[in-house]
């Protein structure tokens, strides 16, 4: 079974516009962290933003902030005022146990494409 | 502080040779796992190694594909025999053990890009 799903292969956002990429995760452990990560057209992965499962409050970075709703298992990422730089593919990780700090199980990634 | 550093970055072999790629983790870093990505995919996790040990082996494939990170020197993914389902991202990251931490941040090299023909 897919640990991660991320249903939106691709997505168009203008510029200045907010984005929310779409994440649902499957696990039976109480004790696990959410991650995303985005990778720009060179290849590079570069981390986002961090959810641990036990995290009350949502996660926020800068412009993106972690939409995460346990309860039905979803880790959305929100982009706000989207800029240029931000096209690239995003993708939704997951570790599951709190103090395991290996095994990163990943989504198959959603491409955004800003628009000017 | 360098970040993680993998070389070469691209990779070209023809198909029966050997690709060894290799990984420095970041200065502090002794855990090392290696990623692949095939073509639109998602990142999935092959190996897990600590200093001169193998942690977790879970997902590598069972022929031709070894890893090692020795006491000195970088991690080496060595993918012997190469053929062209091969072809794919491979992505190699550190972490440092913090007892202190909430958790524990992966910090992902650029990736080698292997491309068997």
């Amino acid at each position: 079974a897919q640990k991660i799903t991320q249903t939106q292969p691709g997505m168009f956002v203008q510029e200045k516009e907010a984005v929310t990429l779409d994440c649902t995760y499957d696990t039976s452990d109480q004790s696990y962290g959410l991650f995303w990560y985005k990778q720009p057209s060179s290849g590079e992965m570069i981390f986002l933003i961090y959810q641990g499962s036990y995290d009350e409050q949502n996660a926020t970075e800068g412009r993106y902030s972690l939409n995460f709703q346990k309860a039905r298992k979803s880790a959305n990422l929100v982009i706000s005022a989207s800029q240029l730089g931000d096209s690239a593919m995003y993708f939704c990780a997951m570790r599951e146990g709190r103090f395991s700090d290996y095994k990163l199980s990943f989504g198959a990634g959603t491409t955004v494409t800003v628009r000017a | 502080n360098a970040g993680v550093m993998q070389n070469p970055r691209h990779l070209v072999r023809r198909r029966g040779q050997e690709a060894r790629l290799r990984c420095s983790p970041m200065k502090g870093h002794s855990h090392v796992y290696w990623y692949r990505q095939l073509p639109e995919e998602g990142l999935k996790f092959m190996v897990y190694l600590q200093k001169e040990n193998i942690i977790d082996e879970s997902g590598m494939p069972k022929e031709r594909f070894s890893a090692e990170f020795p006491k000195e020197g970088p991690s080496i993914l060595r993918i012997q025999q190469v053929v062209r389902g091969d072809s794919a991202a491979y992505f190699c990251a550190s972490s440092a053990r913090l007892a202190t931490q909430i958790y524990n941040e992966q910090f992902f090299g650029p990736g080698t890009r292997l491309t068997v023909l």
